[in-house]
């Protein structure tokens, strides 16, 4: 059975400073792994994903994440916040077929 | 495209009656999925349609029923709503049930039973 982890149910960081989400994941085979972001009352949206090749991918706002299988993350990074980056982040983990497993969400607050 | 949409945006409902939840999607997916989301519970699947004509069970299913009445819709039926499912509920499709792709979600429904 897969799942996913993420440290941290809240994170606030400074605007300009780095921001950093975790995710771990399990999963019996490998995986293919998401990051969505959700804006208050609004629906989610993907940020990015890691399905093959590359482990460092690149997504939307400036996001990144690196897919890293001996430590089994996909950590979400992004340089330096923006106050429109405040919203709640979760990380979502997919097998070949329909399963579909997302974590539990970390909300991000941007300080000025 | 109007993606995946949702209605109504709000409800409100006394315990005991019943309403349906509409999805449709214009994106020509297989799958499409109901969630509820509830604060610190992240996201918890209700039912999934694998393609038309077939619906299966999610984690929390109780107190839900579901129809896939074509390749686009996607309803969730309460029948006797419980303050229990007051929540934000989510519908997604997804282009085929291949790992490697995403799931595109609608704007939810906030449901609210008193």
């Amino acid at each position: 059975a897969q799942s996913v982890t993420q440290l941290g149910s809240h994170v606030s960081v400074s605007e300009g400073a780095l921001v950093l989400l975790r995710c771990n994941y399990s999963s019996s085979v490998p995986p293919y792994l998401f990051w969505y972001v959700q804006y208050p009352n609004q629906g989610l949206q993907l940020l990015l994903k890691y399905t093959t090749g590359a482990t460092l991918v690149k997504g939307i706002n400036g996001f990144e994440a690196e897919f890293k299988k001996s430590e089994t993350s996909f950590h979400l990074t992004k340089p330096s916040a923006h106050m429109s980056d405040a919203a709640e982040y979760f990380c979502a983990v997919s097998d070949w077929g329909q399963n579909f497993v997302f974590g539990p969400g970390t909300r991000l607050s941007v300080l000025p | 495209n109007a993606g995946v949409t949702q209605t109504p945006k709000f409800q409100v409902l006394k315990t005991g009656q019943s309403m349906t939840l509409q999805c449709a999607q214009d994106m020509n997916h297989n799958s499409m999925y109901w969630y509820r989301q509830d604060p610190g519970m992240g996201l918890r699947l209700i039912y999934y349609s694998a393609s038309e004509g077939t619906t299966d069970k999610g984690e929390v299913p109780n107190g839900y029923n579901v129809s896939r009445l074509n390749k686009r819709e996607f309803s969730l039926r309460l029948e006797s709503a419980a303050p229990s499912q007051t929540s934000v509920y989510f519908c997604a499709s997804r282009p085929q049930g291949r790992g490697h792709n995403e799931q595109f979600f609608g704007p939810g429904t906030r449901l609210t039973v008193l």
